[in-house]
């Protein structure tokens, strides 16, 4: 079954420096790949997302993530954080359904924490 | 532009009680809509999608239910509520089928006592 795996349960940061959040992913066909950012108390928002082409993918806020296929990981990165990047970033798989239907499977969250 | 209203934001309710969370979005035709459930430490857990009013699929067999009984309203409802329901409920929608980009309410944290 496609499912995505987030090492890391909490990242703290120094502001201005660089992250790295973590995703690997288990899939036996083409996947769809996404990062999504949840403020406090807020639903989630689109970051960016992978479907096919460039295995380098710019979103939203100056994160990018590259997909990797050989190592089946999508990791987020950002050069320099802000104090305002503080939040929830989850990483998620399309999964088909029976149905035709498919769905978004999320890891469990990494939460950003970015100190002065 | 669309946008997607859920209430309450939060609510305590005790054991045995009903539950009916109302999610409503505007601005589109036939979205796809979604319940999900966010657990301290697990994630998001999809709970139920529909692809147009009165089509229900379940994702996760449990004490919930949910209903779209117009185009663009969605509610999440339980005739007793248990201490296992309680969490952070989302409801999204799209308009792909294949999950590409899901719009987010707010949520409601539900704490069940």
């Amino acid at each position: 079954a496609q499912s995505v795996t987030q090492l890391d349960s909490q990242v703290p940061v120094f502001e201005e420096a660089p992250v790295e959040l973590r995703c690997n992913y288990s899939s036996s066909v083409s996947v769809y790949l996404f990062w999504y950012v949840q403020y406090p108390n807020q639903g989630l928002q689109l970051l960016l997302k992978y479907l096919s082409g460039s295995t380098l993918v710019k979103g939203i806020n100056g994160f990018e993530a590259e997909f990797n296929k050989s190592q089946t990981s999508f990791h987020l990165r950002k050069p320099s954080v802000h104090i305002s990047d503080t939040a929830e970033y989850f990483c998620a798989v399309s999964v088909p359904m029976n149905t035709g239907f498919q769905k978004l499977v999320f890891g469990t969250g990494t939460r950003l924490l970015v100190s002065p | 532009s669309q946008t997607i209203h859920q209430w309450p934001a939060t609510l305590v309710q005790p054991v045995g009680s009903p539950l009916s969370l109302e999610c409503t979005v505007e601005g589109t035709s036939n979205p796809n809509l979604y319940w999900y459930r966010q657990a301290a430490g697990r994630g998001l857990q999809l709970l139920f999608y529909s692809v147009g009013i009165g089509q229900i699929s379940s994702e996760v067999p449990q004490n919930l239910s949910a209903s779209r009984p117009q185009d663009r309203q969605f509610i999440l409802s339980s005739k007793k509520l248990l201490l296992s329901d309680s969490g952070f409920y989302l409801c999204a929608w799209s308009l792909t089928s294949w999950g590409e980009k899901l719009f987010f309410g707010s949520g409601t944290q539900l704490s069940v006592l």
